[in-house]
């Protein structure tokens, strides 16, 4: 299993707060992607990063910030939590070069209710 | 901008029988294409995967898809179902090689009935 450690994996918190979900990654990977699974969506790309500081947008990033300062983490900060991100979030991560074929490792999943 | 689409959003068969899941993308350029399957309160693991070659690909647990161009899928089928494959099951396509972002389908829930 690809190591990938998600923290925390569940928490409640109130509208309004600030969270941060973090990944932490063993495998040295280039890649790290912030996924939500709701029902009905299938996953939705959050935020990426292909490097320390770079990091780029997916389809669903208004509302959310990401931050990597070091190649094994890659934050996710929702500055002020709505119930409409009362969600399950999965960090996932891959990697380039000869060989590799672009498919993810996914982590174990956050799961954040927003009251 | 690809598009992956899974007809049926909850696919149910009974013991011993042929599991067909449906899997179609949108892309002109064949794609890298993906099947993970998601068990109950877990992270997605990759089943299989088609890049270049041969169009039948074999996964784990039984598993194959193939690839048809002509039709844009990527059908994954499992001659017996067993039990332990009731699961959410998720289609995935990339742009290709060059490409590190996947399109997911919004996923087909997989129930077996003894």
């Amino acid at each position: 299993d690809a190591g990938i450690t998600q923290s925390p994996r569940h928490k409640v918190t109130e509208t309004g707060t600030p969270v941060t979900l973090r990944c932490h990654q063993t495998e040295n990977h280039r890649y790290m992607y912030w996924y939500r699974q709701d029902p009905g969506h299938g996953l939705r790309l959050i935020h990426y990063s292909y490097g320390v500081k770079d990091t780029d947008k997916g389809e669903v990033s208004d509302g959310y910030s990401v931050s990597r300062s070091k190649t094994e983490d890659f934050l996710l900060t929702l500055e002020s939590a709505t119930s409409s991100q009362t969600s399950v979030y999965f960090c996932a991560i891959s990697d380039t070069g000869t060989g590799h074929t672009g498919e993810l490792f996914f982590g174990e999943g956050s799961r954040l209710t927003v009251l | 901008a690809q598009s992956v689409t899974q007809l049926g959003s909850h696919v149910s068969v009974s013991e011993g029988a042929l599991v067909l899941l449906r899997c179609n993308y949108s892309s002109s350029v064949p794609p890298y294409l993906f099947w993970y399957v998601q068990y109950p309160n877990q992270g997605l693991q990759l089943l299989l995967k088609y890049t270049t070659g041969a169009t039948l690909v074999k996964g784990i647990n039984g598993f194959e898809a193939e690839f048809k161009k002509s039709e844009t899928s990527f059908h994954l089928t499992k001659p017996s179902a067993h039990m332990s494959d009731a699961a959410e099951y998720f289609c995935a396509a990339s742009n290709g090689a060059g490409s590190y972002q996947l399109t997911f389908g919004k996923g087909t829930k997989l129930s077996v009935i003894p």
